[in-house]
């Protein structure tokens, strides 16, 4: 089936480092969405890009979808350990059933 | 106001039992979802309602059958549980279509043992 490939699967960074997970498709994505889960926690959405070349901001959190709609990234700038948890893309293909990536779980070294 | 709330939270059951989980949601939203996240945290949908209606079936064995008796409730039951079931549990709830976010429960971490 249509999947979405994430990555890294793991990242270690220490405190105050930046930190970016990319989730990439071989087929043109009608959106791409974002999720955090903390650990032990549910996952919480956090955006939603539809548009090529799009740039979302949260305060330290950067969202791009790319030219081609086909990948996505989300960046971190200057990590606390408050960002730790597993950090999922998702993408409806055009349909209705969202699917997630596989996630890509951040941890901070204090 | 839990928005999406689900029980129980935790359950332990032994091969063979029979078990529910249930959600409700106080979002408005017409569509639910029940999600299975494994142990090494992949998020795969199981089923989705909409409005009561069935519109989402995965590849998931006939031993799961979900049950929504208003767009408010969306219960998931278990028959003869195998060991490999044992995960977490994930209900959701969205606006229904492609432009919205899921709003999730806080989980249902099942144990077959």
């Amino acid at each position: 089936g249509q999947q979405v490939m994430q990555i890294p699967q793991y990242q270690h960074v220490q405190e105050g480092e930046d930190f970016t997970t990319y989730c990439n498709s071989s087929t043109t994505l009608s959106n791409i969405q974002w999720y955090k889960q903390r650990p032990g926690g549910h996952p919480v959405f956090l955006i939603q890009l539809v548009k090529s070349g799009e740039v979302k901001k949260q305060k330290r959190l950067t969202f791009q979808f790319g030219e081609a709609k086909k990948n996505s990234s989300l960046h971190i700038t200057a990590t606390q350990t408050t960002d730790v948890g597993t950090y999922f893309c998702g993408t409806n293909f055009g349909n209705e059933k969202l699917t997630f990536g596989t996630g890509t779980r951040l941890t901070i070294i204090p | 106001d839990t928005a999406v709330s689900q029980t129980p939270k935790y359950l332990v059951t032994q091969m063979g039992n029979d078990k529910s989980i249930k959600c409700e949601q106080n979002l408005g939203h017409d569509t639910m979802y029940w999600y299975k996240q494994d142990s090494k945290k992949f998020l795969k949908i199981m089923f989705s309602y909409n409005n009561k209606e069935l519109i989402i079936n995965e590849t998931v064995p006939n031993r799961f059958s979900p049950k929504s008796p208003d767009k408010a409730h969306l219960n998931l039951h278990i028959n003869s549980l195998e060991l490999g079931d044992s995960a977490v549990y994930f209900c959701a709830s969205s606006q229904g279509g492609r432009n919205y976010g899921y709003t999730f429960g806080s989980g249902t971490r099942l144990t077959v043992v």
